[in-house]
């Protein structure tokens, strides 16, 4: 069954430093997606992504963030300047175009460590 | 503002029992509602999705009922094996592809 893989698996990072996580998500899927996941809290959206652009984002989705579809394939979360707050799981999702009642197929997340 | 809670943080239940979790919600008027899993360091996995126009869903050994007067819905489990151990979120929805809101999530032990 196709998957929405995540890469790096654990990124460890300095404060202050900026850090891109990637997704590929599921290939006839246009709907793509950033959770976060702080240790112990429920699961929180960041930012949708269709067509090219940003559709909805949460008020976490600060300036500090962006998003981006290099190519056919990759999704990318930038966040510039690193706070500790940032640690967190880092969830991507995709679903399909067509039709309604689209479950969302998540990756396995990046844990994001900043020390 | 809109509201998810489940109801409780931790259930424990003897394998081969069902399990019953609730989810309840305030200022929504979801369209549907959906159920996922969450392992420990793993991403949420789809596992069913109710309508508003349906009381109740069935998939194998999952059964989820949705009350659109409550404004709650309940995820059985029945004959529970520890393998069905895992953290259950419920997210309801207004359209197809808005975010998804999710509840902090009941974790399930099954004990053998």
């Amino acid at each position: 069954e196709p998957e929405v893989t995540q890469t790096p698996s654990h990124q460890v990072t300095q404060m202050g430093q900026e850090v891109i996580l990637r997704c590929v998500p599921i290939s006839n899927h246009l709907y793509f997606y950033w959770y976060r996941q702080i240790l112990g809290q429920k699961v929180e959206f960041l930012v949708s992504f269709y067509n090219n652009e940003i559709s909805e984002k949460s008020e976490i989705f600060d300036d500090q963030f962006s998003v981006e579809r290099p190519d056919g394939s990759n999704f990318t979360l930038k966040i510039r300047s690193t706070k500790l707050e940032d640690s967190a799981m880092y969830f991507c999702a995709s679903s399909e175009h067509t039709g309604e009642y689209q479950p969302q197929h998540f990756g396995d997340g990046t844990r994001l460590s900043i020390l | 503002s809109q509201k998810i809670e489940q109801n409780s943080e931790a259930l424990n239940i003897q394998e081969g029992k069902t399990a019953t979790l609730t989810c309840n919600y305030t200022n929504y008027s979801p369209a549907y509602l959906q159920w996922y899993r969450q392992d420990p360091g793993r991403g949420p996995v789809f596992l069913l999705l109710i309508r508003e126009n349906e009381k109740e869903k069935r998939k194998e050994r999952l059964k989820v009922t949705f009350d659109t007067t409550l404004k709650q819905s309940l995820f059985h489990i029945t004959a529970s094996q520890p393998a069905d151990s895992a953290t259950y979120l419920c997210a309801p929805r207004n359209s197809g592809n808005t975010p998804l809101v999710f509840g902090k999530g009941t974790r399930l032990s099954v004990i053998a």
